[in-house]
């Protein structure tokens, strides 16, 4: 049964650090892994999807890391700004279809 | 439309009483996924529907939960006889490909607060 792991649960930054979020994963057969990010009381919004032939995607200030082999996934985030405060959640899709999440990270950056 | 759409935002019931939560797909996605995520808990999975193909429900938690997909669009998950125990935001989501390579694109989500 695959299972997502994300460390830390929480962090803490002051503004302009850069930063590196983990995820983890037990089963190495998968399809794709998706980066959220899910602000107080909203839905989830997409940041980054790295398909499992991929080693990583950007998207502006977001690098995404995958190493399939190992079971892990970095989400790298540099020049953190308070707007970037939310919970980021890590998810693969295995044969089965559907998503497997962690419970996520949540980042708090002090101005 | 633009996103994926849910309805009702919110949602208060009293035990005991049936729910209906209601999910419209970005228009021409394949995939729909309905999730429940509970406070301080991460997001659990329901039910996958993809296409024609008949759906996935090994995450409805028990047979009071069901959901249907009239016409491969709108989405309709209903809790019959609630308990208090389904307290939870419930997210829908889409994605255009057959669901294996597809990225998924979440609603705002209904939050379903049993009284």
């Amino acid at each position: 049964k695959q299972e997502v792991t994300q460390i830390p649960a929480a962090l803490s930054v002051p503004e302009g650090e850069n930063l590196v979020l983990n995820c983890s994963f037990t089963d190495s057969a998968i399809y794709n892994l998706q980066w959220f990010r899910q602000d107080p009381g909203k839905g989830l919004t997409s940041l980054l999807l790295i398909q499992s032939s991929q080693r990583e995607q950007t998207s502006g200030r977001l690098n995404a890391s995958l190493d399939k082999s190992s079971g892990r996934s970095t989400l790298y985030i540099a020049a953190s700004q308070p707007g970037d405060s939310a919970t980021y959640l890590c998810a693969v899709k295995g044969s089965q279809g559907n998503l497997i999440f962690g419970k996520g990270t949540k980042l708090s950056v002090k101005p | 439309g633009a996103g994926v759409s849910q309805s009702p935002s919110n949602k208060v019931t009293e035990k005991g009483k049936d729910v209906e939560l209601r999910c419209d797909p970005i228009s021409g996605h394949t995939a729909l996924y309905w999730y429940r995520q509970s406070l301080g808990q991460g997001l659990e999975f329901l039910i996958y529907f993809q296409g024609n193909s008949a759906p996935d429900k090994s995450g409805l938690p028990s047979d009071r939960f069901s959901a249907e997909r009239t016409g491969g669009s709108v989405s309709t998950l209903t809790i019959q006889r609630t308990q208090q125990e389904d307290s939870a935001v419930y997210l829908c989501a889409s994605s255009s490909s057959t669901g294996k390579t597809g990225e998924l694109f979440f609603g705002e989500g209904s939050r379903l607060t049993v009284l």
